[in-house]
């Protein structure tokens, strides 16, 4: 299974953008690149995803490198409901459909 | 807006005694799944349903486990014979297709192995 490697964690006050970045320099040319995040206490949500092209929807924008080695999730605003373990997930197009959850990053949403 | 449900939210269970967790999907997915996760760990793939069958599980999912799917709306994890190491976070996933569809998770139910 391809490798994603994401900060640990990162902080970011109410109502500004926030940059998630996930390295996944071993990716394939089948991987399509999963958002989910996880708020406390409760099971994970999916948030986006996208295979080359740059997306958005109406939780969050994903911003994929041209050689798809790492990619960027982006919230516009932070709000404080925001504040959860955000994971890069790659899943493999034509194989499992499992899915395969690193430690993530620990966003901090301060007011 | 549909949601994945999961009964109970927390169980409590002696070691060696059967428990099942008890999940509704959502009514029009087709693929069920479990994870797992540990309290401060990562969460854990244990097992894919589909069309009546697994149709993959990972080395957790051992015989201890099973998964059924007895009526058209529930999908059941039972374990046999509960471990101390058993107690976690037990999360219901579905969705509509395989691949890359979303999967929509439930609330989890909470595990506790004395």
């Amino acid at each position: 299974d391809a490798k994603t490697t994401q900060p640990n964690s990162m902080e970011s006050n109410e109502e500004e953008p926030v940059h998630l970045p996930c390295n996944h320099s071993t990716i394939s040319g089948t991987d399509y690149i999963h958002w989910y995040r996880q708020l406390p206490s409760q099971g994970p949500e999916y948030v986006i995803h996208g295979l080359t092209s740059n997306v958005n929807n109406r939780m969050a924008s994903l911003a994929i490198a041209e050689d798809r080695k790492s990619s960027t999730l982006i919230l516009h605003r932070a709000t404080l409901r925001d504040a959860a373990v955000y994971y890069c997930i790659l899943r493999w197009a034509y194989n499992t459909d499992k899915l395969i959850f690193g430690t993530g990053t620990r966003l901090q949403v301060f007011p | 807006e549909p949601e994945v449900t999961q009964t109970p939210s927390h169980q409590v269970t002696q070691m060696g005694q059967e428990v099942i967790l008890r999940c509704v999907p959502i009514s029009n997915h087709l693929y069920f799944y479990w994870y797992r996760q540990i309290l401060g760990q990562k969460v854990e793939f244990l097992v894919s349903f589909y069309n009546n069958e697994i149709s993959e599980k990972s080395e957790i999912f051992d015989d201890q486990f099973s998964v059924e799917r007895p009526d058209g709306s529930n999908f059941t994890l039972k374990i046999r014979s509960t471990k101390l190491e058993d107690s976690a976070m037990y999360f219901c996933a579905s969705s509509v297709g395989a691949m890359g569809n979303e999967q929509f998770f439930g609330p989890g139910t909470r595990l506790t192995v004395l």
